[in-house]
């Protein structure tokens, strides 16, 4: 099974708008940190927020908050007012520990156009 | 400043040669990766390694080579390079062991091109 998965291969968003970026994961350790990465067209990996499985809240980082929802193992990124410069890849990762530290597991990202 | 650097940021080589791929994080980090990211953006994990254990996946194959001389290198060794290995190369790293969910800093790329 995948560990991470994102149905989402494009999305389209207006300008100034609010997007929300699909993700969900699966573990079965109760311990666990959830990532979002930015890719723009550049090519480098930018850390955006994180939030850890025991975080009573949802992790916010500006415009861009994470919908946490641990029953239903989602992890959905919200970016509010959308802009230009957030067109780029997006990649949910989560990190799980196992015997020899942590494990990373990336999903196949979602490719988001923010229109003028 | 540079967190994780890669050297080179393009390589452009023939079949069959070797090359490698340097890394380095100057973030006292104790885990460092690298990462395979495809011409369909799928980034695939090819190793991690933390106080000298290295973890690999096992679909990557064995023409590859992660050597580390210290805790903030990791290089990336290519034997006999095939088609199928152009793609971009990412290294990362990250603060560790267990219990922890510190985020991985990525480098910026090495852009593999076989001819």
């Amino acid at each position: 099974a995948q560990k991470i998965t994102q149905t989402q291969p494009g999305m389209f968003v207006q300008e100034k708008e609010a997007v929300t970026l699909d993700c969900t994961y699966d573990t079965s350790d109760p311990s666990y940190g959830l990532f979002w990465y930015k890719q723009p067209s550049s090519g480098e990996m930018i850390f955006l927020i994180y939030q850890g499985s025991y975080d009573q809240q949802n992790a916010t980082e500006g415009r861009y908050s994470l919908n946490f929802q641990k029953a239903r193992k989602s992890a959905n990124l919200v970016i509010s007012a959308s802009q230009l410069g957030d067109s780029a890849m997006y990649f949910c990762a989560m990190r799980e520990p196992s015997n020899t530290g942590n494990q990373f597991y990336f999903g196949t990202g979602t490719s988001l156009t923010v229109i003028p | 400043d540079t967190a994780v650097s890669q050297t080179p940021k393009y390589l452009v080589t023939q079949m069959g040669n070797d090359k490698s791929i340097k890394c380095e994080q100057n973030l006292g980090h104790d885990t460092m990766y690298w990462y395979k990211q495809d011409s369909k953006k799928f980034l695939k994990i090819m190793f991690s390694y933390n106080n000298k254990e290295l973890i690999i996946n096992e679909t990557v194959p064995n023409r590859f080579s992660p050597k580390s001389p210290d805790k903030a290198h990791l290089n990336l060794h290519i034997n006999s390079l095939e088609l199928g290995d152009s793609a971009v190369y990412f290294c990362a790293s990250s603060q560790g062991g267990l219990g922890t969910y510190n985020e991985q800093f990525f480098g910026p790329g090495t852009r593999l091109t076989v001819l």
